[in-house]
């Protein structure tokens, strides 16, 4: 059973331009979570997804951000005109069961965002 | 004050050592408590799970939670080389919530 997969592990993006990052949850897991994780920070949720639902979207920049979980297909996080700032290590973990929900999450290997 | 308060360290212990993790919280309503392992540019491993106040044991690895103090520990026994990492302390308010709450992490090595 693979674990969550994310794609690409490193993305460079200039300013101005759109980073998309991928997360593919463990076989069997309908819950999605995005936390990111600035350098020498802890990570930071950012937001929850079930298919075709934003649970609580509550971490997320109000601005730029967007994050989606289609029917079929990985769960995609968008960031729209990226700055510096951007820059960080995204992960996505997932989890089986809204009960036990992100006691029981799974995390990625991340992607790691460098703007320049 | 943050949430969740975690020394960063960095530790270097020597091989064999006991190894002594800490946070503290600041919620009351935090419920569910978690040690994760990260390698370095890796993901977050989860290691240990507990509820509530007292001791979980499992290996070399014992996670111990006093909710009246609302501090949590990770103790490593006989330390190892391979324990070298960053020791991040997570919490949520129920096992349900959709949200975890991190320390920023501890970076401990372990010298051979």
């Amino acid at each position: 059973n693979a674990g969550v997969m994310q794609n690409p592990r490193h993305l460079v993006r200039r300013r101005g331009q759109e980073a998309r990052l991928r997360c593919s949850p463990m076989k069997g897991h309908s819950h999605v979570y995005w936390y990111r994780q600035l350098p020498e920070e802890g990570l930071k949720f950012m937001v929850y997804l079930q298919k075709e639902n934003i649970i609580d979207e509550s971490g997320m920049p109000k601005e730029r951000f967007s994050a989606e979980f289609p029917k079929e297909g990985p769960s995609i996080l968008r960031i729209q005109q990226v700055v510096r700032g951007d820059s960080a290590a995204y992960f996505c973990a997932s989890s089986p069961r809204r009960d036990r929900g992100a006691t029981e999450a799974f995390f990625g290997q991340g992607t790691r965002l460098t703007v320049v | 004050q943050k949430e969740v308060e975690q020394d960063p360290g960095p530790l270097s212990v020597p091989e064999g050592a006991i190894v002594s993790l800490n946070c503290t919280y600041s919620n009351s309503a935090f419920q569910y408590f978690m040690w994760y392992r990260q390698y370095s540019r890796k993901g977050p491993e989860l290691l240990m799970y507990t509820y509530s106040s007292g001791n979980k044991e499992d290996g070399r690895f014992t996670a111990q939670v006093d909710k009246s103090s609302k501090y949590i520990s990770l103790f490593i026994r006989d330390s190892q080389p391979s324990d070298s990492a960053t020791y991040l302390c997570a919490t949520t308010t129920q096992g349900g919530s959709e949200k975890l709450v991190f320390g920023k992490g501890t970076k401990l090595t372990v010298n051979p």
